[in-house]
């Protein structure tokens, strides 16, 4: 069965400094796709990033970052000189292409506190 | 990106009262549709996937009478508690996928934040 796992519950930096948001997956599947939201305080979902399982490359789009690494089934990504606004709790999340709806498994998320 | 619109974004109603909230892609078609529910401070849990034309497919342990889901067209998709008590207070999240483009990233409707008192 399809599985993610954000372990950080809460972090809490200073701004400025980087963090790291860590996604542990598990899938039988050999196609699968991985996906960050963010969501802040409002609520709605905003898409980060999506990345399929044969595309290993490391992605960087302005201040942020993602790492994948199939070997350890991770998928982390990073925040560089994070900000205030970046606030928000963000989820990774898991699709296969098994299942014919593509439906999210969402993990349980990672809340990101950047304090002044 | 694409649009999801959802319908109302925070609604009170008094229990035992059913209540609908809708779904839409705006600027495209979409054949699937997903509900989520996020508890306070919780992750989204997949109810249900909806998809057009047909019954909706449940998730584990979500009741298909009290969770309505309807999905008649390409672009609309609704959701209705039936007999609403307090514990179904939620945030409700839709989302959707592009028609026929597999593998898009699903785009997210605003949420509808439920109480029943």
């Amino acid at each position: 069965a399809q599985k993610v796992t954000q372990a950080q519950t809460e972090i809490s930096v200073v701004e400025k400094e980087d963090v790291t948001l860590d996604c542990v997956y598990e899938t039988r599947d050999t196609t699968y796709y991985l996906f960050w939201y963010k969501q802040p305080p409002s609520g709605e979902l905003v898409f980060l990033i999506r990345r399929n399982s044969f595309d290993e490359q490391n992605e960087i789009s302005g201040r942020y970052s993602w790492n994948f690494q199939k070997s350890t089934s991770s998928f982390n990504f990073t925040i560089t000189a994070s900000q205030v606004v970046d606030s928000a709790v963000y989820f990774c999340a898991l699709s296969e292409r098994t299942d014919s709806s593509y439906k999210l498994i969402f993990g349980s998320g990672t809340r990101l506190l950047v304090r002044p | 990106g694409a649009v999801v619109s959802q319908h109302p974004s925070r609604v009170i109603c008094k229990s035992g009262t059913s209540v609908k909230i809708e779904c839409r892609s705006l600027d495209f078609q979409a054949t699937t549709m997903f509900w989520y529910r996020q508890f306070p401070k919780k992750s989204l849990m997949l109810m249900a996937t909806s998809n057009e034309g047909s019954k909706a497919t449940y998730e584990q342990g979500v009741e298909k009478d009290k969770f309505l889901i309807n999905h008649a067209s390409l672009t609309l998709s609704t959701l209705t508690v039936t007999s609403a008590h307090p514990e179904d207070s939620s945030f409700y999240i839709c989302s959707a996928r592009v028609h026929r483009v597999m593998n898009t990233e699903a785009f997210f409707g605003q949420g509808t934040r439920l109480t029943v008192v």
